[in-house]
């Protein structure tokens, strides 16, 4: 079956400490997306590429680093430089970027600060 | 810039009853409109969506109808279920020529007691 698949599923971060969180997608997409969702807010735009080799910051992109070096994958690492880092990580691909393309959004990962 | 703004939730309804969701948008051009829905501990799957005015999306007894004068995308259900119980988000993709992002509103928490 085609999907999305992100790992792990919960996700714990030290102080200091860079973390990594996976995505990747059997759908033969071009576009992925990293989205951000805290409590009672909508879902805010972290990164995006189009294609492979090439990404765009969103909204917040500031302590966050990504990397589209196959089709299938988008890894997003949070690095120590995200002071709050605690939130729910959704992933999301589309087949291109035409107008009106439908987002397909992978199962999240919650990341948690000890 | 695009915004969209949803009913303030939680939603709390007995099953069968009738479900009304209200969305509005704000949006330069002609934004193509988004129904997704988030159970819990998941990712977001889409509900159903319209890409032009007057164009009503429709999808497990859910519709949707858009309406440019009333810059509205209002979600209806003649009769919910237990099953239903979920958090529903209104979003929107303006036509940026290349900045395909998806704006989402907060999210309306829906229950339903049986």
């Amino acid at each position: 079956d085609g999907g999305i698949t992100q790992s792990p599923k919960y996700l714990f971060r030290k102080e200091g400490q860079n973390v990594t969180l996976s995505c990747e997608q059997n759908l033969n997409h071009d576009a992925m997306y990293w989205y951000r969702q805290d409590p009672g807010q909508g879902l805010r735009l972290i990164y995006y590429s189009q294609i492979v080799n090439d990404f765009q910051k969103g909204d917040i992109a500031e302590g966050y680093s990504v990397s589209r070096e196959k089709k299938e994958s988008f890894p997003l690492t949070v690095t120590s430089a995200q002071k709050n880092p605690t939130a729910f990580y959704l992933c999301a691909s589309s087949m291109g970027r035409r107008f009106g393309e439908t987002q397909y959004f992978g199962p999240g990962t919650r990341l948690l600060v000890l | 810039g695009d915004s969209v703004t949803q009913m303030e939730g939680p939603v709390t309804l007995s099953e069968e009853a009738f479900l009304t969701i209200n969305c509005t948008y704000t949006a330069t051009g002609y934004p193509s409109l988004f129904w997704y829905v988030q159970y819990p501990g998941e990712g977001l799957q889409l509900l159903l969506k319209a890409t032009k005015a007057d164009d009503k999306g429709s999808n497990k007894g859910f519709e949707a109808t858009y309406r440019k004068e009333t810059t509205s995308f209002h979600l209806e259900k003649g009769s919910v279920q237990v099953s239903d119980s979920a958090v529903y988000f209104c979003a929107l993709t303006a036509n940026n020529f290349g900045n395909e992002k998806l704006t989402f509103g907060t999210g309306t928490r829906l229950t339903i007691i049986p």
